[in-house]
Parts: structure tokens; C-alpha cells; sequence
């Protein structure tokens, strides 16, 4: 059973345009939904994260909308650099605890 | 610059032989875990411990995978025996409270 589906499973955008992944869960004891930010050959990096109780956050050009009652979380990134080129996973837990992780969203930003 | 490390950072061996992976986590985190990383699968979590208890280990094959923490500063991984299944990327990760920092893992290649 998959807790944690994300689409697309491969993106491209041009530089300077937005970068939508969305993913959707099924298990409402999640309550902390981080993106992470892997390049090939390193481990994942945490790039934001939200809690239930809001509906957005922001950080620089990356930023998470969630919609609890769709149970459906987002993330944007705004004005795409090729640096942003990278596997992108969101993931859900309850609170502390072990990550279940999307199958990741392979996205290529074209220069 | 606090970091997750990781040990060995490629390990290549043949089916049957015992694979231990070795993870020091950051200072001060009290909480470790062990994912593993496949094409077919992505990111899965194996096991984890907080202040060295073992929390769930319910995502490892129990027949072949053991994990232990002997003190605060080492946690290890060990396979035995492995098989070809068991090639993939295993990921630990260190946490203080619900963020997680991942090391750079540990290519497995079982022949």
C-alpha cells in the first residue's frame, strides 16, 4: 500500500518558469510533510517542510501548499534554475517518527 | 558543519557474505534511522532508534537484517547473509526532533 503518491514522476521546465510536484496521502495521523532535494550520488537534503496547521510556506523560491480536507500537499518552485535540477521527494510522518517517502519526481530545468 | 557519517561509502560482495554499514549520527541527535533506496522501491524505511532503544524495525526482513546502536555515536547495519535483492543505496539518517538529516549512504552491490 502506497501511503504517499507523487506526480509527475518526470518534469521539464525552462529556466525562469514554475516547477509544480504534488503529492497526496491517505494516512491522517501524518502531521509533518517535508521535501527533500536529492542530486545523484548524495543522500537526500531536507529543502522545506509544513505542518497541518498552515496552509502555505514560503522559503526563497520554493513553496508548500497544503490542503488538508484534500489531503494533498504541493510544492512550487518559483523562477527554475538549472541548479534546481534534481530528484524531488515529498514524504509524511508522524511527528518524529520514520519517513514514508513518494516514489520522487525527476526534474530537469532546460536553460 | 554538523554531518551524518556513513561507512563504507561503496561496498561490493558476494552472495552469502555478512555486510556490516556503519552510521555516526550528529551530535547531540537522539533519534537514528535506516532507509534504503532501490529504482523499483525509492526510499524505504528499515528500522529505527530513539536514545538507542530500538522504535521499529518493522520495514526489515528479519530473518537476514539486524540493526543496533551499541552507544550514541555509532549505529550499524548488518546483513547476513546477503543476497542479490539486497544492492541498493542505504541511507542513515539523525534527528533531534521531527527533521531528519540523511549521510551520504552506502552503494551495496551483492553479486
Amino acid at each position: 500500500q502506497q501511503q504517499v503518491k507523487q506526480s509527475p514522476q518526470s518534469l521539464i521546465v525552462q529556466k525562469g518558469g514554475i516547477s509544480i510536484i504534488n503529492c497526496a496521502y491517505e494516512n491522517t495521523a501524518f502531521d509533518y510533510f517535508p521535501w527533500y532535494q536529492q542530486f545523484p550520488g548524495k543522500g537526500p537534503a531536507l529543502l522545506i517542510a509544513i505542518r497541518p496547521d498552515v496552509s502555505e510556506k514560503k522559503e526563497g523560491r520554493f513553496t508548500i501548499s497544503f490542503n488538508k480536507s484534500a489531503k494533498q500537499f504541493s510544492l512550487h518552485i518559483m523562477d527554475s534554475q538549472p541548479g534546481d535540477s534534481a530528484t524531488y521527494f515529498c514524504a509524511a510522518s508522524g511527528g518524529a517518527d520514520g519517513l514514508t517517502f513518494g516514489k520522487g519526481t525527476h526534474l530537469i530545468i532546460q536553460p | 558543519d554538523a554531518r551524518v557519517t556513513q561507512t563504507p561509502r561503496d561496498k561490493v560482495t558476494e552472495m552469502g557474505q555478512e555486510v556490516t554499514m556503519r552510521c555516526q549520527p550528529i551530535l547531540g541527535h537522539n533519534t537514528v534511522f535506516w532507509y534504503r533506496q532501490t529504482m523499483k522501491q525509492g526510499l524505504e524505511l528499515l528500522a529505527y532508534f530513539r536514545n538507542r532503544a530500538p522504535l521499529d524495525d518493522s520495514g526489515m526482513p528479519k530473518d537476514r537484517f539486524s540493526a543496533e546502536m551499541p552507544d550514541a555515536t555509532l549505529a550499524t547495519l548488518k546483513i547476513q547473509p546477503s543476497e542479490p535483492r539486497d544492492s541498493a543505496v542505504y541511507f542513515c539518517a539523525s534527528a533531534r526532533e521531527e527533521t531528519q538529516y540523511f549521510g551520504p549512504g552506502t552503494r551495496l552491490l551483492v553479486l
